[in-house]
């Protein structure tokens, strides 16, 4: 199968940072998305990297490793509003986007 | 620009009967997928339309069902309900000519009981 891998709950404090990892297997996925899901809401895209490397968009970074199956989300000066599951997605070579079952943050004062 | 729009937000349903959801996609986009939400499994895809045509599938069984009209607007059915068939159902469209990004509607949360 084609399975995204990515813990299911994590807990941080407001201010500090935080990572939320996510693998796949290498040979089924091109690029990984990240998106956000507040509770009672749709999803909203947060990145997508295609290319090896970190990609940085103001609090939020996201990087990739295509050779080891293997993203992350770094989420900087954490906010309360941060609270929130970040799923991790990738489109396979059917391009059907596959999601993880997502890892809910809370963020603690 | 509007979003995806989807319908209807909230439905009860008994067991055996049938159900239809529609998506409006965002304007100028020709490709709208289908996931069910459940806490225990997270998204899981149901199908993926693209002008008209079924591109993808899930794996489902064929109680589930789509389909797409030449205004992209796509439809999802869902028959002889069962009780774990409870669940957020979302669309999401997206332009076939950029990274591929998924825009989601806000769900369509269907009980059965």
């Amino acid at each position: 199968g084609q399975n995204i891998d990515q813990p299911t709950e994590m807990t941080a404090t407001e201010g500090a940072i935080v990572q939320i990892n996510c693998t796949y297997q290498t040979s089924g996925f091109n690029g990984l998305f990240w998106y956000q899901q507040h509770a009672g809401e749709a999803p909203t895209f947060l990145s997508y990297n295609v290319l090896d490397g970190l990609e940085e968009k103001g609090r939020f970074s996201s990087f990739l490793s295509r050779s080891k199956g293997y993203s992350y989300l770094l989420l900087k000066e954490l906010q309360m509003k941060d609270s929130a599951s970040y799923l991790c997605a990738g489109p396979n070579r059917d391009d059907k986007i596959i999601f993880g079952k997502g890892t809910r943050l809370h963020i603690l004062p | 620009k509007a979003g995806v729009t989807q319908t209807p937000r909230y439905l009860i349903k008994t067991r055996g009967q049938q159900v239809t959801l529609s998506c409006s996609p965002i304007s100028g986009h020709r490709s709208v997928s289908w996931y069910q939400q459940t806490p225990g499994q997270g998204l899981q895809f149901l199908f993926e339309y693209f002008s008209e045509t079924q591109r993808n599938k899930g794996n489902f069984p064929g109680r589930f069902s789509g389909r797409q009209f030449s205004n992209s607007r796509s439809e999802m059915n869902v028959s002889t309900l069962e009780l774990g068939d409870s669940a957020l159902y979302l669309c999401a469209s997206r332009d076939r000519t950029n990274t591929g990004e998924l825009f989601f509607g806000e769900g369509s949360r269907l009980t059965v009981l």
